[in-house]
């Protein structure tokens, strides 16, 4: 069965430091999510995107995250200056469509420690 | 938010059936209900969805009570390795798929 990859599977960074982090999502797939889990809590959506643009955002997606498509296959979370706070799984997604009778396929995550 | 509400945790023994419910009872009409599973710390897995029939698939039953409010997750013969959080999502329709993860239900498949 097709899946979502995702690397590294770990990463460590300095706080103030950039990190980005990377999916290669299902290939005929249009629409990209990311999400994160902090140890212990619930999954939680960041951002959804969808023909080089960004569809849907939480909260938690701030100015000092960005996603982008550069190429045909990848695509990747930005966090700009990361904090404490950031450490957490972060797990990618892609749907072939949009619709609501659809289901998402997750990567198996990027567990990025900051310290 | 999700809105949907689940028991914390069950047990099952391995080789029975697991029945996980599920409350939706703020569900509308036109709102499907998604299963999906995560299995410590790996990515969250699709089960199975609905909207008004019950649906059968390789992984599982979906059973959907008529007035829609609640479901029912079988797994036919539980193993060992469906040991995992089981979350039900009310559909979030935001106009876009997002999947909204609650606290799900702990099952743990006991030998």
């Amino acid at each position: 069965e097709p899946e979502v990859t995702q690397t590294p599977s770990h990463q460590v960074t300095q706080m103030g430091q950039e990190v980005i982090l990377r999916c290669v999502p299902i290939s005929n797939h249009l629409y990209f999510y990311w999400y994160r889990q902090i140890l212990g809590q619930k999954v939680e959506f960041l951002v959804s995107f969808y023909n080089n643009e960004i569809s849907e955002k939480s909260e938690i997606f701030d100015d000092q995250f960005s996603v982008e498509r550069p190429d045909g296959s990848n695509f990747t979370l930005k966090i700009r200056s990361t904090k404490l706070e950031d450490s957490a799984m972060y797990f990618c997604a892609s749907s072939e469509w949009g619709d609501r009778n659809e289901k998402l396929f997750f990567g198996s995550g990027t567990q990025l420690s900051v310290l | 938010d999700a809105k949907t509400t689940q028991p914390p945790s069950m047990d099952c023994a391995e080789g029975r059936a697991a029945n996980l419910p599920c409350n939706h009872s703020t569900i509308s009409g036109n709102e499907y209900v998604y299963w999906y599973r995560q299995i410590h710390s790996q990515g969250p897995q699709y089960i199975i969805h609905g909207l008004k029939n019950n649906e059968t698939n390789e992984m599982a039953s979906l059973i959907i009570t008529e007035d829609r409010k609640s479901s029912t997750l079988i797994l036919p013969h539980a193993t060992l390795r469906d040991t995992a959080v089981y979350y039900c999502i009310d559909e979030n329709s935001g106009g876009y798929q997002k999947v909204t993860f609650g606290t799900g239900t702990k099952l743990q498949v006991i030998p």
